[in-house]
């Protein structure tokens, strides 16, 4: 069935360092593809989404690039900042979304 | 862009009493919602799906007696957590889907539910 799977975090990084947080997917057809942020004590939001092969999101220096070759979409930033310290969610919509296990990213100064 | 407004976003309530949470979608209409439920540092679980004017779709394990959905409008779910014990103390989070399935679900920002 439909699936995503999530690396497992926490992610720690410092300023300005570079991330990826990997996300695969396993779907029938060609859905859309999404990343949620949650910062603490909030609900998600959305950060960025490609609706078909080879697009590529992007949002607050966030990328994400739909590939249907290795069934990726992972999230990148060149530069991350102590505010982009949340969890991040990788989704797949089906019927309902799935989500991925979400991974917990914490920037310090 | 489409808001979701859900409410309270705390509450504390006894054991044995019952709590509503709102889930409102404020410009436009949502013919679904989903209830999710999130413990401390894990993931969504998905509770129900709430479709408009029918009965809820709730998923393997939960209880549709006790957590009770009502989507009476386009624009509001309710979720009622019934008799509520101390093990339903979590974040509740609600979500509207503007169209079809490939469109993003918005979400609410939660409901923190303490059952002392």
């Amino acid at each position: 069935g439909d699936s995503v799977t999530q690396m497992e975090g926490p992610v720690t990084l410092s300023e300005e360092a570079f991330l990826t947080i990997n996300c695969t997917y396993t779907a029938t057809g060609y859905p859309s593809l999404f990343w949620y942020v949650q910062y603490p004590g909030e609900g998600l939001q959305l950060l960025l989404k490609a609706t078909k092969a080879d697009d590529k999101g992007s949002n607050k220096g966030f990328e994400a690039t739909y590939r249907k070759e290795t069934t990726s979409f992972h999230l990148e930033k060149g530069s991350v900042q102590v505010s982009d310290s949340a969890v991040y969610f990788c989704a797949l919509p089906t019927d309902k979304l799935i989500f991925g296990t979400g991974t917990r990213l914490q920037v310090f100064p | 862009g489409a808001v979701v407004s859900q409410h309270p976003s705390r509450v504390i309530c006894k054991s044995g009493t019952s709590v509503k949470i709102e889930c409102r979608s404020l410009d436009f209409q949502a013919t679904t919602m989903f209830w999710y439920r999130q413990f401390p540092k894990k993931s969504l679980m998905l509770m129900a799906t709430s479709n408009e004017g029918s009965k809820a779709t709730y998923e393997q394990g939960v209880e549709k007696d006790k957590f009770l959905i009502n989507h009476a409008s386009l624009t509001l779910s309710t979720l009622t957590v019934t008799s509520a014990h101390p093990e339903d103390s979590s974040f509740y989070i609600c979500s509207a889907r503007v169209t079809g399935r490939n469109s993003p679900l918005h979400f609410g920002n939660g409901t923190r539910l303490t059952v002392t």
